[in-house]
């Protein structure tokens, strides 16, 4: 199957700073990203979905000032959690898909671990 | 908004035993999807399934799709302390504004003890 790679797998920061996590899709061209959040022993829960060039898609409730989504390249997607704080802290994680149909499979990345002090 | 509901939430049992997880939903999708994840780590997709009554069998996992492709089932038999992990189903949405994305169930946290 296709590779997703995260970085950084694990981060810590201060309380009020902002911290960009990297997602890439290493052998194939990703029309769309989605990221995800984790909570420990929890199941995944959608934050948005961006497409190549276009504005990212946030799910209801989530704050799009405060998770920055790029998805400037078929092969690179950013999501950045500004001023954050310690409640941001989570498992971050994002897949990558290249198809056009519902049912093309989204690969998954490893995961950022995020904590925030 | 389409739920998919998984239970059990937890299981606990002793390897060799068999199980089985179930995923339910009012919605139907176009696909649906179980994934194994180990903690610290993205989760890994066992298989997918896409035509209503589909089975697949994976070693000692046998998966189901119920004919209206909204529920599914997830069967292990003779489990075995490495098939230790969370156990997620996820539809995949086909119209409207959420299509392409995925609904994920509340997960399976699965412990076998040797």
């Amino acid at each position: 199957g296709a590779v997703v790679s995260q970085h950084p797998s694990r981060v810590i920061c201060k309380s009020g700073t902002s911290v960009k996590i990297e997602c890439r899709s290493l052998d194939f061209q990703a029309t769309t990203m989605f990221w995800y959040r984790q909570f420990p022993k929890k199941s995944l829960m959608l934050m948005a979905t961006s497409n190549e060039g276009s504005k990212a898609t946030y799910e209801q409730g989530v704050e799009k000032d405060k998770f920055l989504i790029n998805h400037a390249s078929l092969t690179l997607s950013t999501l950045t959690v500004t001023s954050a704080h310690p409640e941001d802290s989570s498992f971050y994680i994002c897949s990558a898909s290249g198809g056009l149909r519902a049912n093309d499979e989204q690969f998954f990345g490893p995961g950022t671990r995020l904590t925030v002090l | 908004t389409q739920l998919l509901e998984q239970s059990p939430q937890f299981l606990s049992i002793q390897e060799g035993e068999n199980l089985t997880v179930y995923c339910n939903s009012s919605s139907v999708f176009s696909s649906l999807q179980w994934y194994r994840q180990e903690p610290g780590e993205g989760p890994v997709l066992l298989v997918t399934v896409v035509t209503g009554g589909e089975v697949k069998k994976l070693k000692r996992l046998t998966f189901q799709f119920g004919d209206a492709r909204k529920d599914s089932s997830l069967h292990i038999t003779a489990a075995q302390p490495g098939d230790t992990g969370l156990y997620l189903c996820a539809g995949a949405n086909a119209g409207g504004t959420s299509y392409g994305k995925l609904t994920f169930g509340q997960g399976t946290i699965l412990t076998v003890h040797p």
